[in-house]
């Protein structure tokens, strides 16, 4: 079955510094893999995503994530974190090989809080 | 703004009642997803229809049932409410089916239901 793992409920990052939020995947084939966000009392927002080809992908709002096979890992990066991106971020895979024809399915979230 | 209305954004009700949650897709999606989120269990998975058949199930109770109208708009009803059911209900829309590996899907800003 295809899962992903979001090891951290909260990580905690001062403006202006560099934040990672941690993804792991577990699939039996080729992983399809989404970041979104959630702002308080919103819907989900799509950041970007891995499909294939360059390991280092860049999505909205200066966000990147780094897909890395032999860690099965996705980590989500900023170089300098703003306050305004603090919210709940969700690891998602695409369940191609699973039962649900191509459904998302969600890790738990990470809560990231920026001080200033 | 995603595209994607849900309604009503907020809906208390007791326990043994039933409701009915609403969403319209984005112009031209075909796909709509029902998500299930809450403190314990996260972003589940619920129901996925496409162009009016149902697509795939996910972890949804027997108490629940959901349907895509020829206008493609959805409906899920709750039945025999339990105090467990309390959570946030989104709706996703997606132009396909979902199988397409790099196809994003579009949350609405969800149904905020409490049973009392």
């Amino acid at each position: 079955a295809q899962s992903v793992a979001q090891p951290e409920d909260q990580v905690n990052v001062a403006e202006g510094n560099p934040l990672t939020v941690k993804c792991t995947y577990s699939v039996s084939g080729n992983p399809y893999l989404f970041w979104y966000v959630q702002y308080p009392n919103r819907g989900l927002q799509f950041l970007l995503k891995y499909i294939t080809g360059d390991n280092l992908v860049k999505g909205s709002y200066g966000f990147e994530a780094e897909f890395n096979k032999s860690q099965t890992s996705f980590h989500l990066k900023k170089p300098s974190a703003l306050v305004s991106d603090s919210a709940l971020y969700f690891c998602a895979v695409r369940d191609i090989y699973g039962g649900s024809q191509g459904n998302l399915i969600f890790g738990k979230g990470t809560k990231l809080s920026v001080k200033p | 703004d995603s595209g994607v209305t849900q309604t009503p954004k907020h809906l208390i009700t007791a326990t043994g009642q039933r409701v009915t949650l609403r969403c319209s897709p984005r112009s031209g999606d075909l796909s709509v997803y029902w998500y299930q989120q809450s403190l314990d269990q996260g972003l589940q998975f619920l129901i996925h229809y496409y162009n009016g058949e149902e697509r795939a199930k996910g972890n949804i109770l027997e108490r629940f049932s959901a349907q895509q109208f020829p206008d493609l708009h959805s409906e899920l009803n709750l039945s025999s409410l339990e105090l467990g059911d309390s959570a946030l209900y989104f709706c996703a829309s997606s132009v396909g089916t979902g199988e397409a590996a790099n196809e994003k899907l579009f949350f609405g800003s969800g149904t905020q239901l409490s049973v009392l």
